[in-house]
């Protein structure tokens, strides 16, 4: 089973920093690699797809990349509506594995 | 716009089956080649998939909890269900469904379930 890590764990932040969470799987998963934002008693939301696509009506600030074994989640610009929790989440062999997440605190 | 929304036992006891059921709105479970996502949270942690269906029938589980876990679909009523037997304390979640690809885009808002006698 492919076994996927985050880090940090915890990050704080201020408003306006730019901000990177590191994702990374145990084998390669190509570009199959996705991101969720949560929030506390919410669902969680698709951000980015394919390792890099960003999903209709996410903002620009947020971006992905990385292939294989290691991929990054970079917010350029961290605003208000952005504190949460960030989770990865790879697809291969039709098996899903999510990322321990990544909380994203107020500095 | 695709709308999901779970239903189902907000208890359970111990060792007894829980199940849920996804209602898909506003779409249709045979469309596409979309899977329909089962994804637990149990409190204060973080996201754990259970397994998918098509509206096919064909059906992939988690390998943690494969050997307690059902998923079926009804076509006629553009739904799909989990069942998850001999439950402990441990299944306590949240327990979400979501319409899948290689990522899940479209999420329900989740359904808490509590395993206590």
């Amino acid at each position: 089973d492919i076994q996927m890590t985050q880090s940090p764990s915890t990050l704080s932040a201020s408003v306006g920093d730019r901000v990177t969470i590191t994702c990374r799987a145990s084998q390669s998963i190509s570009i199959w690699l996705a991101w969720y934002q949560q929030k506390p008693g919410k669902a969680p939301k698709l951000l980015i797809y394919k390792a890099s696509t960003l999903e209709s009506g996410v903002p620009s600030r947020f971006s992905g990349s990385g292939s294989g074994t290691e991929f990054t989640l970079t917010i350029s610009s961290l605003q208000p509506d952005d504190f949460a929790t960030y989770y990865c989440q790879q697809y291969t062999s039709y098996l899903f594995t999510f990322g321990p997440g990544t909380k994203v605190d107020i500095k | 716009q695709l709308q999901l929304q779970e239903s189902g036992s907000g208890l359970v006891k111990p060792s007894q089956t829980l199940s849920l059921t996804c209602a898909v709105s506003d779409g249709s479970i045979s469309s596409g080649g979309y899977s329909w996502n089962w994804i637990r949270q149990p409190p204060g942690k973080g996201l754990e998939w259970i397994g998918y269906i098509y509206h096919s029938g064909t059906t992939y589980y988690n390998p943690s909890l494969k050997s307690r876990v059902t998923i079926s679909v009804d076509r006629s009523k553009n739904q799909f269900s989990l069942n998850l037997s001999s439950v402990t304390a441990a299944d306590t979640a949240v327990y979400y469904c979501a319409r899948g690809l290689d990522y899940m885009d479209v999420w329900g808002k989740g359904t808490t379930v509590t395993v206590s006698s």
